[in-house]
């Protein structure tokens, strides 16, 4: 069974700072990892989609790498804005008859002050 | 492109109660599920569909049915209504369930209350 695991739950940092979502998955035939964003009482934005084959994406000032070895993606937000505040979530799709499936993690909840 | 909507945004039911959750997509999208939230408990899948006429169960199917007779619509039904079924409804889609072309898309979400 695939497990997903988004460590720390909570982040806060003072604005312009560079940091680092982690998220680790137990089982590495996986065809794709997405992370999302979600705001307050809304739904899931994508923000990137990283395939098993890749090792990064990068979009603006996002980039999220891909380990598929150890387990392991992580998304780095560079110059953080008040505006990223938002709880970031990844999700894994596993290789087997049952490709639909995806897997989330609980989430990252990112605060960035001003 | 209107992307994933989903209706109504926020529904009361009585415990008993039936109802349909609706949710469109106009990206031609072949692979559509429905997947609740919970706090503490993340997203769980509770069916999905690899296209028309093509429905698998999730995680939490329980209590819940799905029937996929166009590629756009991809209703959810729940029989009979219970206070466990209290959640957050995110219906999304993607061109396809695998790798390059599975990025998903998420509709805004029903908020449902079972009194």
């Amino acid at each position: 069974k695939q497990e997903v695991t988004q460590i720390p739950a909570a982040l806060s940092v003072p604005e312009g700072e560079n940091l680092v979502l982690n998220c680790s998955f137990t089982d590495s035939a996986i065809y794709n990892l997405q992370w999302f964003r979600q705001d307050p009482g809304k739904g899931l934005t994508s923000l990137l989609l990283i395939q098993s084959s890749q090792r990064e994406q990068t979009s603006g000032r996002l980039n999220a790498s891909l380990d598929k070895s150890s387990g392991r993606s992580t998304l780095y937000i560079a110059a953080s804005q008040p505006g990223d505040s938002a709880t970031y979530l990844c999700a894994v799709k596993r290789v087997g008859t049952n490709a639909g499936k995806s897997t989330f993690g609980d989430g990252t909840t990112l605060t960035v002050k001003p | 492109n209107a992307g994933v909507t989903q209706t109504p945004k926020f529904q009361v039911l009585k415990t008993g109660q039936s109802m349909t959750l609706q949710c469109a997509q106009d990206m031609n999208h072949e692979y559509m599920s429905w997947y609740r939230q919970d706090p503490g408990m993340g997203l769980r899948l509770i069916h999905y569909s690899v296209g028309a006429g093509i429905t698998d169960q999730g995680e939490v199917p329980n209590g819940y049915n799905v029937s996929r007779s166009t590629t756009e619509d991809f209703p959810l039904r729940l029989l009979s209504a219970a206070p466990s079924q209290t959640s957050v409804y995110f219906c999304a889609s993607s061109y396809s369930a695998l790798a390059a072309r599975g990025e998903q898309f998420f509709g805004p979400g029903t908020r449902l209350t079972v009194l």
